[in-house]
């Protein structure tokens, strides 16, 4: 079966930091681009970031330049979002996603998502 | 950045109607838009990709056209257990957007 999980959500104050991770299984990994997208609670959908197969390719929203860093691991098919000085409307659901191969940005399958909230 | 907006944020809709969501893009995308339903404490689900390309396991009752800056997602005879939230996104460059969402919810 296709699957992401994710894990490493959870409590964090402003100014901390987080690492979250996504272990990916059913599918060949290292294949894909792979993105992370947020929800804050009761509001849309946010892209994060995304990465190449290989790592040398990255890319992040605004709000997160600077402060997170994407990271993949193909050997133990794991996706990774280190996020520090973190911030009350960095709140949210955060899902990985399986992008594509070639064309990058439409995302077929998803985690069950992990919740950071940031308060002190 | 491309702005995605998205037209209604919320539809009241029944069984059987026809149902018609509309996006649009700041700028062109060419086809480089995607449609995916989420229902309340759940993941998204991919529906359409290249603005018109059924995802592998979605219902022949979704359909998506347009190319440029307008999009619509159609429903053509709505169904339970398509009441959700709707949202467009862009992939037309590395920065990628996605729409407010529209709520389809029962009338």
């Amino acid at each position: 079966e296709v699957q992401l999980v994710e894990s490493g959500g959870g409590l964090v104050q402003p100014g901390g930091s987080l690492r979250l991770s996504c272990a990916a299984s059913g599918f060949t990994f290292s294949s894909y681009w792979m993105t992370w997208v947020r929800q804050a609670p009761g509001k849309g959908l946010e892209w994060v970031a995304n990465i190449k197969q290989d790592g040398s390719e990255k890319h992040y929203v605004d709000s997160a330049k600077g402060r997170f860093t994407i990271s993949r691991d193909n050997a133990k098919n794991s996706l990774y979002l280190q996020m520090s000085s973190l911030r009350a409307e960095d709140t949210a659901v955060y899902y990985c996603a399986r992008d594509g191969i070639v064309v990058v940005g439409a995302f077929d399958i998803w985690g069950q998502g992990t919740m950071v909230t940031v308060s002190s | 950045d491309i702005q995605m907006t998205q037209s209604p944020s919320t539809l009241s809709a029944s069984v059987g109607d026809r149902v018609t969501i509309t996006c649009r893009a700041s700028q062109s995308i060419s086809r480089w838009l995607a449609w995916y339903q989420q229902k309340p404490g759940k993941a998204p689900k991919l529906l359409i990709y290249k603005a018109s390309s059924l995802e592998s396991g979605v219902p022949s009752r979704f359909s998506g056209s347009g190319s440029g800056t307008e999009f619509t997602l159609t429903i053509s005879s709505l169904q339970p257990d398509d009441f959700a939230t709707y949202y467009c996104q862009q992939y037309n460059s590395y920065s990628l957007t996605f729409g407010l969402g529209t709520k389809v919810e029962i009338k």
